[in-house]
């Protein structure tokens, strides 16, 4: 079982439409997660962090945590064709090593 | 001025090469990593360093090395570059403001394509 894991997609919504991203995590002790958002051949770009359980929304973007269930989520409302990117979920366990383990992530295609 | 910087942002060698790839920042922050990633791997690390005199290896060290000059460069070296060791290189840096909420910052990346 991988460590973080996400649907690589691609994963297709009209514009407008709510879009809905799903990581997973095999490790109970992590303890803080983050979105990123890459646009082919560019760097990741930070969109969310969350560290409790629950929602935490920032603009269109809104972060789900269930660390009883172990996944993490990220919904973009009224998507854009700009949205359209490949989106990377990372999972810190953190204790000394305080290192980020990335999902393969999932592309997601906005369409007009 | 970008935050985080990398040069060169493209390299062609060939195998057997020693390549070096640099990574400044002006962020100030203590911690740096080194990333690699390939299509339908993800980003994968390379090496770590905490601060100037702290450098850990990350998941896949082997064929690279890392010299940490000053807080603010982090330098990763291919010492005999390998067709395999193509792919795109990530320096990024975080700040540790808590031992979790560790936020890493990412450079714009190097694009290296060892023949």
């Amino acid at each position: 079982q991988k460590e973080v894991e996400q649907n690589s997609g691609p994963l297709s919504v009209p514009e407008g439409a709510i879009a809905s991203l799903n990581c997973t995590y095999s490790d109970r002790v992590s303890q803080s997660f983050f979105w990123y958002r890459q646009y082919s051949g560019k760097s990741p770009e930070l969109i969310m962090s969350i560290y409790s359980n629950g929602d935490k929304e920032d603009g269109r973007f809104t972060a789900q945590l269930n660390k009883a269930s172990q996944y993490v989520s990220l919904l973009i409302r009224d998507s854009q064709p700009s949205d359209s990117a490949t989106y990377l979920c990372a999972v810190n366990r953190g204790g000394g090593g305080n290192k980020l383990t990335f999902g393969t992530g999932t592309q997601l295609k906005v369409e007009l | 001025d970008a935050d985080v910087t990398q040069t060169p942002r493209n390299r062609i060698t060939k195998t057997g090469k020693r390549i070096m790839l640099e990574c400044s920042q002006t962020k100030g922050h203590d911690r740096m990593y080194w990333y690699r990633q390939d299509p339908g791997l993800g980003l994968r690390l390379i090496y770590y360093s905490f601060d100037v005199k702290d450098i850990n290896k990350g998941e896949i060290s082997d064929g690279y090395s890392v010299s940490r000059q000053a807080q603010a460069k982090f330098s990763l070296s291919l010492e005999s570059a390998i067709p395999n060791q193509t792919a795109l290189y990530f320096c990024a840096t975080s700040d540790p403001s808590g031992t979790s909420t560790d936020t890493q910052y990412f450079g714009p990346g190097t694009r290296l394509t060892v023949l």
